[in-house]
């Protein structure tokens, strides 16, 4: 197994232009996110899917989108590319669990991908 | 709502000397509770998740963690430090909605560097 790859490792945009982030898992998991990392401020929700066809808000999605059209891939996309979006991209998978007994279930974090916006 | 504080941004220990790193959460509901690492330029990798059926948890690299629910606190430690434990490390609280359904949403703290001299 590959877990969750993301692409590319390294970007550099220009203000305003557009680009997807790829994310890709094949441990067949329903639940699939996107954080950002910013220094002092550890890891923040930007959109999370629970399954194909299903996407919901993070704590802070403005300026993204997101897409999951198939269990496997994930993309974000950033529409117009702001210097305040200059930060690394991890995506996560986990198996969802189910109802009634508590779920304790690991995500699984891809390498990251660096952006930085000029 | 859910949160986590993690008491110290930095902590600094000599090699063979214990580590505690501390960590208190919030959470409306039953939380999951997880501390994972990042070394420079890596992903995110999971040291140790709480079940409910043990308080006292053991991980990888000889860590391991106490949730004490009076306390709200799920504090990370080891008993002596080497050089390799140099890293980032992140409380993260997973909280699940009522009736069990996880929904997978993290939270994560700010962050603790640990810095470990010779």
């Amino acid at each position: 197994n590959a877990g969750v790859t993301q692409t590319p490792k390294f970007q550099v945009l220009k203000t305003g232009q557009s680009m997807t982030l790829q994310c890709a898992q094949d441990m067949n998991h329903e639940y699939m996110s996107w954080y950002r990392q910013d220094p002092g401020m550890g890891l923040r929700l930007i959109h999370y899917s629970v399954g194909a066809g299903i996407t919901d808000q993070g704590e802070v999605p403005n300026g993204y989108n997101v897409s999951r059209s198939t269990t496997e891939d994930f993309p974000l996309r950033l529409l117009s590319a702001a210097p305040s979006q200059t930060s690394v991209y991890f995506c996560a998978s986990s198996y969802s669990g189910t109802s009634g007994a508590l779920s304790y279930n690991e995500q699984f974090f891809g390498p990251g991908t660096r952006l930085t916006v000029l | 709502a859910q949160s986590v504080t993690q008491l110290d941004s930095h902590v600094s220990v000599s090699e063979g000397t214990p580590v505690l790193l501390r960590c208190n959460y919030s959470s409306s509901y039953s939380p999951s509770l997880f501390w994972y690492v990042q070394h420079p330029n890596k992903g995110l990798q999971l040291l140790l998740k709480y079940t409910s059926a043990a308080t006292l948890v053991k991980g990888i690299n000889g860590f391991e963690a106490e949730f004490k629910k009076s306390e709200t606190s799920f504090h990370l430690t080891k008993p002596s430090a080497h050089m390799s434990d140099a890293a980032e490390y992140f409380c993260v609280v997973r909280a699940l909605r009522a009736g069990g359904t996880s929904y997978g949403k993290l939270t994560f703290g700010q962050g603790t560097i640990l810095t470990v001299h010779p």
